[in-house]
C-alpha cells in the first residue's frame, strides 16, 4: 500500500518563531490534504493542494504541493500559542488507490 | 449548524461485547468514513460508503461491520472479535469520494475495554 512518512514526529518552538513540516510518499498522489488535531478532537482541514507545484496560503500557513507529486510541505509564520496540536498530512493517489493515506503526524508545541 | 456529530464522546466494552459507535451528518454528504486512531500514528481506515446501502471495507477492516441504510447515518459496530479494540475513533463525511472532495471529520469517540 501507499506510505507517508512526515516530519518531523515533534517540535518545541519559541512564539513567534517560524515553522516547517514535510510529507513523502512512496507513490504519486493527485491530492494532498493538511489537517490540525487538537486533544479530543477531530482532525481539522487546514489545506487542500490538488495540482503538482501548487502553493496556497491560508492566514500563516502556507503549504505546497511538490512537483514530483511525492510530497508536500506546510509552514506556519510567526507561531502563536493556539498553534498548538498535532498536524497530519493525506493523500491521495488514483485508481484503487483513491482513498486517503495519513501521515503520523507531527506534534507541536510552542513556547511562551 | 452543519457538522458531523460522533456519540458518545467516550465508551467502554467488556470483553465479549460488540459496541456500536453512531456517525449523522447533516452536510448532504454522500460519502463517509470510519478511521481508528492510535496514539502516535495516522488515521487507518477502517470502512468507507459512497453512496447508500453500499460500503467497502479499508485497510483494518476485521472485527468491524458498518451499515448505511440512511444517507446521513453511517454506524460502526466493533465486534468481540476486535482483539484490540482501545483506540480513538473518527468519522469523516465528504461530498463525494472524488479526489477534489476533501473529507471533514467529527469530534471522536473514545473506546476503552474494562
Amino acid at each position: 500500500g501507499q506510505q507517508l512518512n512526515q516530519s518531523p514526529q515533534s517540535m518545541f518552538i519559541q512564539e513567534g518563531e517560524d515553522v516547517s513540516m514535510n510529507c513523502t510518499s512512496s507513490s504519486i498522489f493527485n491530492t494532498w490534504l493538511w489537517y490540525k488535531q487538537e486533544p479530543g478532537e477531530g482532525p481539522v482541514l487546514l489545506i487542500a493542494l490538488y495540482k503538482a507545484g501548487e502553493l496556497t496560503s491560508n492566514g500563516r500557513l502556507t503549504a505546497q504541493f511538490g512537483i514530483t507529486r511525492k510530497d508536500s510541505f506546510l509552514n506556519i509564520s510567526a507561531s502563536i500559542p493556539s498553534d498548538v496540536g498535532i498536524y497530519f498530512c493525506a493523500g491521495r493517489g488514483s485508481g484503487s488507490a483513491r482513498q486517503l493515506t495519513f501521515g503520523s503526524g507531527t506534534q507541536l508545541t510552542v513556547l511562551p | 449548524d452543519g457538522g458531523i456529530t460522533q456519540s458518545p464522546k467516550y465508551l467502554f466494552r467488556k470483553e465479549g461485547q460488540n459496541v456500536t459507535l453512531s456517525c449523522e451528518q447533516n452536510l448532504n454528504h454522500d460519502a463517509m468514513y470510519w478511521y481508528r486512531q492510535d496514539p502516535g500514528q495516522g488515521l487507518r481506515l477502517i470502512y468507507y460508503s459512497q453512496i447508500v446501502n453500499d460500503f467497502q471495507k479499508g485497510d483494518i477492516a476485521e472485527g468491524y461491520s458498518v451499515s448505511r441504510e440512511k444517507k446521513e447515518s453511517f454506524p460502526l459496530t466493533v465486534t468481540s472479535a476486535q482483539k484490540n479494540p482501545t483506540a480513538f475513533y473518527l468519522c469523516a463525511s465528504s461530498i463525494g469520494g472524488g479526489a477534489d472532495q476533501p473529507q471533514h471529520f467529527g469530534d471522536g469517540t473514545r473506546l476503552s475495554i474494562l
